[in-house]
């Protein structure tokens, strides 16, 4: 398709709890991209993928949080033992290149952690 | 890191008016990207001007460069309604292979 499907809109998650969030990308875009936006401002990179191999990987917490794009499924974004802080919305974004085109952004994963 | 600082953080016009929204940033770029981002939605990617252009166009939108300055401005001409929405700047910059974006600038059409 044309767009970046991100499941679900929104996330609940007692703090601790395990949250688990997906990015179908453009077919045919080589590389995805996980940011965090805090208080709608500040877009914070995360992490991104070259197919299914780690492109960029220093914005990521690495003690808690773990991503992955396997072939022929939707890439993942998990954060084990959540905490307040991690309360954001989380945006992914492809493209069929990096440093040549714009992004395509899904609409977001609003986690909120309680 | 942020890269870009953009300025004004937030402008309020009447529709019909000029909306000019400017983004500076630290290092050297290979381009700057400007995306808009309406409430609750995610980034729409609105332009691209590369380190070695001055100025780009795209309907309403004129986007300028100044890589010795390390600035560069969106101007969005004859603003409606519909142009109400926080605007980022981006930048990418050799060997970092990713956007990095600004905080943006929240751009309010009164009709």
């Amino acid at each position: 398709g044309e767009e970046v499907a991100q499941t679900p809109k929104h996330l609940v998650r007692g703090e601790g709890q395990k949250a688990k969030l997906y990015c179908a990308p453009i077919k045919g875009h080589s590389y995805v991209f996980w940011y965090q936006q805090v208080l709608k401002n500040e877009f914070k990179f995360l992490i991104s993928f070259q197919n299914e191999n780690v492109f960029d990987e220093t914005g990521m917490p690495k003690e808690r949080f773990s991503a992955k794009c396997l072939p022929n499924s939707p890439c993942s974004l998990e954060i084990q033992a959540t905490k307040l802080e991690d309360s954001a919305v989380y945006f992914c974004a492809s493209s069929p290149a990096t440093g040549v085109y714009g992004y395509t952004f899904g609409s977001g994963t609003r986690l909120t952690v309680v | 890191s942020q890269q870009g600082e953009e300025d004004p953080q937030a402008l309020s016009i009447q529709e019909g008016e000029n909306a000019t929204m400017n983004c500076s940033y630290k290092t050297s770029i290979n381009n700057l990207q400007w995306y808009r981002q309406n409430s609750g939605r995610g980034l729409v990617h609105l332009i691209l001007i590369r380190s070695n252009e001055r100025e780009k166009h795209s309907g309403r939108l004129r986007v300028t460069l100044d890589t010795s300055k390390k600035s560069s401005s969106l101007l969005i001409t004859a603003s409606r309604a519909a142009d109400t929405a926080s605007y980022f700047c981006a930048t990418y910059s050799p060997n970092d292979y990713k956007l990095s974006f600004g905080a943006g600038t929240t751009v309010t059409v009164r009709a």
